[in-house]
């Protein structure tokens, strides 16, 4: 089973709002990343967590926050979003961090209004 | 510094010809990772291939095959009889072996492929 999953596969917020963006796998792999994708472009790292423990923050803004509660779960909490964060939010994972990423789950459509 | 180049933008064939989609890399690591994905509009990121840089034979899998040549840096993939389902963004990935370089796939701009019936 080489299978990552994403939820919501959609998401419409408000700059105001709170939400969270949620990423499994259960491959053992253990390390896990988040990606961003802007229409026409390639995917952007954003985070690498290896051994649930973050070890790559591509200078990302604050108003996104990673969060690996277990070896299985990656999580995306998203505050305070901009318009210009709209964006193809991609998970992905692999066996280790030597691979970049191997596995993509379907990602999260996210639009902020 | 890594870096992937797809000097092909857009292509478009019409449907049972071959296609070849080019891929030149650049890294100083001895030894990487090089993928191909498939990204059709439903936007998910399809794992092709990964090919160690150590292994240098060619792959077939069905109507894809790659071509990985270490002495010119290229990676590229051929599609036989190519069908309208083969109509999608493909990227073409690298990975190196250090925590910096390795920890994170470097992407070309990607190509995008039509097949027309």
């Amino acid at each position: 089973d080489t299978e990552v999953t994403q939820t919501p596969k959609h998401l419409v917020m408000g700059m105001t709002n709170k939400k969270s963006l949620k990423c499994e796998q259960h491959m053992g792999h253990r390390a896990m990343y988040w990606y961003k994708q802007k229409a026409k472009k390639p995917p952007e790292l954003m985070f690498v967590y290896s051994y649930e423990k973050l070890s790559i923050n591509e200078s990302v803004p604050s108003r996104f926050s990673p969060e690996c509660p277990n070896s299985s779960l990656l999580n995306l909490h998203l505050h305070a979003l901009q318009p210009e964060d709209s964006a193809l939010y991609l998970c992905a994972s692999s066996l280790a961090t030597g691979r970049g990423g191997e596995y993509f789950g379907p990602g999260t459509r996210l639009t902020v209004t | 510094a890594q870096k992937v180049t797809q000097a092909q933008t857009e292509i478009s064939v019409v449907e049972k010809e071959d296609v070849t989609l080019d891929c030149v890399y650049e890294t100083r690591d001895t030894t990487y990772y090089l993928f191909w994905y498939k990204q059709p509009p439903s936007g998910e990121l399809v794992f092709l291939i990964r090919r160690n840089s150590f292994d240098e034979q060619n792959e077939i899998s069905g109507r894809y095959s790659w071509n990985f040549q270490k002495s010119t840096s290229s990676f590229n993939f051929t599609i036989t009889a190519s069908q309208v389902v083969d109509s999608a963004v493909y990227f073409c990935a690298l990975s190196g072996q250090y925590e910096t370089s390795g920890s994170r796939l470097t992407f070309g701009e990607g190509t995008q492929l039509t097949v027309n019936p």
